[in-house]
């Protein structure tokens, strides 16, 4: 079984739709990130959570909103979609900080707004 | 703005030789830094890490490090169709945040 989930793993939604992505893992790490990734630009950053009581706005928090519902579980909402939301976005994970915490990726959800 | 730059390429080279990306950093007080590897539609997957200055091999994967010219680079040796992919440079910022800043990507394409 895959360390990080996600799901869905495509959605194709309308604008102005509320929207959940979901981020699971098993991984025991305490450190979860949400990112989007658009062609042609890097990984942004949008949220991300040092344990279940922290929550951090990253560059690109505008439109969205997040929930720690768990060590494990970290949730990605849009409240109202919109069409420049488009694009792939993935869940990380990370031990607890230091020179080696690496990140690793879940397998990503694809959404589309319309 | 911290940055991190690499050539989008894409970068061709034949089966058999030496894949050579680069990317250079804004951080000074950088620390960290990470090759990961894209398939186009799939996630990012870590290939090597490297935190001194100089030379790290894995394989047919070689990372480098020059902290005082903000410069990381990856060798991959006997480069193969499959190693075709986006690889993606990261950077651990300085301070309390341990966001990693990635870079664009370059496309590497392994002609057969």
């Amino acid at each position: 079984d895959a360390d990080v989930t996600q799901t869905p793993r495509n959605r194709i939604t309308k604008t102005g739709k509320r929207i959940m992505l979901e981020c699971s893992q098993t991984k025991g790490h305490d450190r979860m990130y949400w990112y989007r990734q658009d062609p042609g630009l890097g990984l942004q950053l949008i949220y991300y959570s040092f344990d279940v009581k922290d929550i951090n706005k990253g560059e690109i928090s505008d439109g969205y909103s997040v929930s720690r519902q768990a060590q494990a579980k970290f949730s990605l909402s849009l409240e109202s979609a919109i069409p420049n939301q488009t694009a792939l976005y993935f869940c990380a994970t990370s031990d607890s900080g230091g020179q080696t915490d690496t990140q690793y990726f879940g397998p990503g959800t694809r959404l589309t707004v319309l | 703005q911290k940055e991190v730059e690499q050539n989008s390429g894409p970068l061709s080279v034949p089966e058999g030789a030496i894949a050579s990306l680069n990317c250079t950093y804004s951080d000074r007080g950088s620390q960290s830094f990470f090759w990961y590897r894209q398939y186009s539609g799939k996630s990012p997957e870590l290939i090597m890490s490297i935190y001194s200055n100089g030379d790290k091999e894995d394989g047919r994967f070689t990372a480098q490090l020059n902290k005082a010219s903000q410069y990381v680079s990856l060798l991959i040796r006997d480069s193969q169709p499959s190693d075709s992919a986006t690889y993606l440079c990261a950077v651990r910022e300085s301070g309390a945040t341990n966001k990693l800043i990635f870079g664009t990507g370059t496309l590497l394409a392994v002609q057969p």
